[in-house]
This record gives structure tokens, C-alpha cells and sequence, in this order.
């Protein structure tokens, strides 16, 4: 199974890049690696996904290495209402008996 | 048009009672998933269904059953409810496997369970 670990909390301040990674040694050929935003009381909502390389979109980054055993999320330019729990999924294997594992999140607390 | 709906938002039950929750989803899509949110922010599948068919079973006691009528609705009854069911359940749909390319997961607002 893809294990993933993340940082349990990040703190950043206002305007500043933010940098979340993701392990996952044990990744899948054909898994692709998904990352979600949580608000408090609220369901997680997609940020971004990519299986190799370089993905960005109007709101991240996502890097992944060669060998895609770990991937890092890049926040440009944080505000405060980025405050949030930060997911990594990776899809586990092929076929209807593969198996879904979430990171345990990223608390990432932005200041002013 | 709330893309994903989850009823009851809030749910407060005894010990030992049955209730269920009820998910809809409007976006057309094969797949569908429960997932449960502990105290500690931990989010772990347990259901997903595609086309009717359970494709995904965690490791969860038999007390809960997903529930599918049709592809837009996957409901999760739980029998005999414990104490440490108390948390956050979430529905969502995708079009695809999640994981996969068209994989992107489609989250309700949760129904908070607290068992008494």
C-alpha cells in the first residue's frame, strides 16, 4: 500500500511561498498524486493533481521527482485565508480492489 | 445547485440505536465514497461504490453497510452505534477512479455524529 506522510503543521506569514511535501516511497506505477484543502467544519475540496513532473494551475504548483516517491505542493504568495488542512491522496494501484490513502494532513497556520 | 448534499448535517443518537445518512450527488458521476474524519483530522476511506458495485471495502465493522439505490445516491447505514462512531462522515463522488486521472473527488459539507 502507498503510505504517505506529511508535516503535521506549518506556519507561514502573508505573502511568503509555502512548501508542503509528501512522501510516498511505496507509490504505484499507474497512481496519480492528488492534493485537497480542508476549511474547518467544511468537506475537502481539490487543489491540484499530477503524476510526473511539474503541474501548475491558478492556485498551486505541484513538483514531483523522477523517481515520484515524494511530491511537494507550492503555495505562492499566502494570505490568511489559506489557513487551512492540507491533504496528499495517492491512488493505490489499478483495478476495482485498489485502495485509497490520505496523508494525515498539514495544518498550515498563515499570520499577518 | 450544491454539487455533492449529505442529510442530516448534525446527528445525536444513544448507544446500541440504528441510524443512517443519507448523499446525493448531481454531477452525473460513476463513483462513490464515505469517508470518515476522527477527532484527530484523520481521513480514512471506507465505502466506495461505482456503477452499484462496492469496489472498495476498509477494514470497518460489518454494523456499517453502504447503501447505493441508484448512481446518484449512496447512503450509509450504521447498526448498533458505539461510542467511538462519534465523528465526521463525508460522501463524495467522482467521475473516475480516484487516484486516476479523472479521479478527482467531489466532497459534501459532512454529517457530525456524536454517539451518547
Amino acid at each position: 500500500l502507498a503510505k504517505t506522510t506529511q508535516p503535521i503543521s506549518m506556519d507561514s506569514y502573508e505573502g511568503q511561498e509555502v512548501n508542503i511535501t509528501c512522501s510516498h516511497n511505496n507509490i504505484a506505477t499507474n497512481d496519480y498524486i492528488t492534493w485537497y484543502q480542508q476549511f474547518p467544519s467544511q468537506g475537502p475540496r481539490f487543489i491540484i493533481q499530477g503524476y510526473k513532473t511539474k503541474v501548475t494551475n491558478e492556485v498551486a504548483s505541484l513538483f514531483i521527482p523522477a523517481d515520484r516517491k515524494s511530491s511537494t505542493l507550492s503555495l505562492p504568495r499566502v494570505s490568511l485565508s489559506d489557513t487551512a488542512v492540507y491533504y496528499c491522496l495517492v491512488g493505490a494501484g489499478s483495478g476495482n480492489t485498489g485502495k485509497l490513502i490520505f496523508g494525515q494532513g498539514t495544518t498550515l497556520q498563515v499570520k499577518p | 445547485d450544491t454539487a455533492v448534499s449529505q442529510t442530516p448535517k448534525y446527528l445525536v443518537t444513544q448507544m446500541g440505536n440504528d441510524k443512517s445518512i443519507k448523499c446525493e450527488q448531481n454531477l452525473g458521476h460513476d463513483t462513490m465514497y464515505w469517508y470518515k474524519q476522527d477527532s484527530k483530522k484523520f481521513l480514512k476511506i471506507m465505502f466506495s461504490y461505482n456503477n452499484k458495485e462496492l469496489i472498495i471495502n476498509e477494514t470497518v465493522p460489518n454494523r456499517f453497510s453502504p447503501k447505493s439505490p441508484d448512481k446518484a445516491h449512496l447512503n450509509l447505514h450504521i447498526n448498533s452505534l458505539e461510542l467511538g462512531d462519534s465523528a465526521v462522515y463525508f460522501c463524495a463522488s467522482s467521475r473516475g477512479r480516484a487516484g486516476g486521472p479523472s479521479g478527482t473527488q467531489y466532497f459534501g459539507p459532512g454529517t457530525r455524529l456524536l454517539v451518547l
